[in-house]
């Protein structure tokens, strides 16, 4: 039960956008509809962004959005914020049980 | 409001058998479509999913730890207790426990995590 691959970093600047990719196979992200994106700020808990491959939860801004094609999925984040900058966790469901992705460092430059 | 809160040793000698214990207010685990996970953190790295109990006491575990993991109800209605059997220095990790919901297959409330350190 291999982790769901991340790009180890990505960054940005203010007002641009960006796409994190997270890709695993057709047992868990090609075979379910269960994507979840989770941002982690330093010492803090995950917070839940996408959930469904694209649902965002209340509260959550509509600068993220989610998407899949195949085994990858995908979290865009438009008109970045210096608060954006934080560690961002891609989760699937397989049988049974749950992948997390190695996790992506977002810097906003 | 939906609140989860972790509780148990931050210190564990190898080969003891750490026991957590999840205290949540807000909801029932008793509810359809209910559960509430166990995903761990160690320093420096990434998430891990450990195990999950639904409201109809199904239980699941992480394959690579399942001959260590058991997840319970507790004695208390409101709260779940995970046991890690034969603890070792690289389970060292902040443990949490999270809200999930089985039609969404996610974990939509956390806990703050607690530091469980695994040294002699």
């Amino acid at each position: 039960q291999s982790a769901l691959t991340q790009p180890a970093s990505v960054s940005g600047s203010p007002g641009q956008s960006i796409t994190i990719s997270c890709t695993g196979t057709s047992s868990d992200i090609g075979g379910y509809n269960y994507v979840s994106w989770y941002q982690q700020r330093p010492g803090r808990a995950p917070k839940l962004m996408i959930f469904e491959v694209t649902n965002r939860p209340s509260g959550v801004s509509n600068r993220f959005s989610g998407s899949k094609s195949g085994n990858t999925a995908s979290l865009t984040i438009s008109g970045l914020q210096a608060e954006d900058e934080a560690d961002y966790y891609c989760s699937s469901y397989t049988t049974s049980s749950t992948l997390f992705g190695g996790g992506t460092k977002l810097t906003v430059l | 409001q939906i609140t989860l809160k972790e509780s148990g040793p931050t210190l564990v000698k190898p080969t003891q058998t750490l026991t957590l214990t999840c205290t949540f207010s807000g909801f029932s685990l008793n509810s359809r479509g209910v559960g509430v996970g166990w995903i761990r953190q160690p320093p420096g790295k990434a998430l891990e999913w450990l195990s999950l109990i639904y409201w109809n006491d199904d239980k699941r575990y992480r394959p690579s730890l399942k001959s260590r993991l058991t997840i319970t109800k507790g004695a208390s209605k409101n709260q779940v207790v995970l046991t890690m059997t034969n603890m070792d220095p690289v389970d060292t990790a902040t443990y949490y426990c999270a809200h999930g919901l089985y039609s969404a297959k996610v974990f939509d409330y956390w806990g703050q995590g607690i530091l469980v350190t695994v040294s002699s």
